[in-house]
């Protein structure tokens, strides 16, 4: 069982659209990240949050980590082919360290 | 600037059969763990390590075994291989002690057991 919730689990879009996929837990992180991942290969950081209610901007990427430090949400605004892949978040745990992934979700973007 | 290294990268085992997949980092890296990714499930955690001689279970640990003799290198050993095992298996390394500190990814051995 993991601990981290991803949804939707996939997602098919038109570029041009905005969509927000969402991580959910019900344990408290020390700090929250998102990775993306490509075929073939291994995940990529893309941002980390790490204050309760923290908001981070990454050109058309948003990424928010809850208040309770439970769960955050990436927003993408006009989502492009490019943006296709794997994303994940990561939540790592006080005290032990571990980084524990997310379910992932699967977003294609079509032209 | 290799970054972490895992070797193979394909491999095909007998059921029962052993074999240890190999990680080397060259960042110095403290945090070094072995996570498994199967279609649908994101990576779960297998074995991770904080510093040379210092290891710990992750959440699917069963089957495998880690050892961590120098900080650049965690070979995952599979003693006894099993279909289930079949999967992708990632390498990655992090500093330690930092909250927002990023893990660094090999690119993966692919496991076929039958």
């Amino acid at each position: 069982t993991q601990l981290l919730e991803q949804s939707p689990q996939f997602l098919s879009i038109q570029e041009g659209e905005n969509l927000t996929v969402y991580c959910n837990s019900s344990s408290v992180f020390s700090s929250l990240q998102w990775y993306r991942q490509e075929p073939g290969e291994g995940p990529v950081l893309l941002v980390t949050v790490v204050t309760g209610g923290e908001v981070k901007k990454l050109k058309r990427l948003t990424f928010q980590f809850g208040d309770a430090r439970k769960d955050s949400s990436l927003h993408i605004t006009a989502a492009q082919p490019g943006d296709t892949g794997l994303y994940l978040c990561a939540g790592r745990t006080y005290n032990t360290d571990k980084l524990i992934f997310g379910t992932g979700t699967r977003l294609q973007v079509f032209p | 600037n290799a970054g972490v290294t895992q070797t193979p990268k394909f491999q095909v085992l007998k059921t029962g059969q052993s074999m240890t997949l190999q990680c080397a980092q060259d960042m110095n890296h403290e945090y070094m763990s072995w996570y498994r990714q199967d279609p649908g499930m994101g990576l779960r955690l297998i074995h991770y390590s904080v510093g040379a001689g210092i290891t710990d279970q992750g959440e699917v640990p069963n089957g495998y075994n880690v050892s961590r003799s120098t900080t650049e290198d965690f070979p995952l050993r599979l003693l006894s291989a099993a279909p289930s095992q079949t999967s992708v298996y990632f390498c990655a390394s992090s500093r330690v002690g930092l909250s927002n500190t990023e893990a660094f990814f090999g690119q993966g051995t692919r496991l076929t057991v039958v």
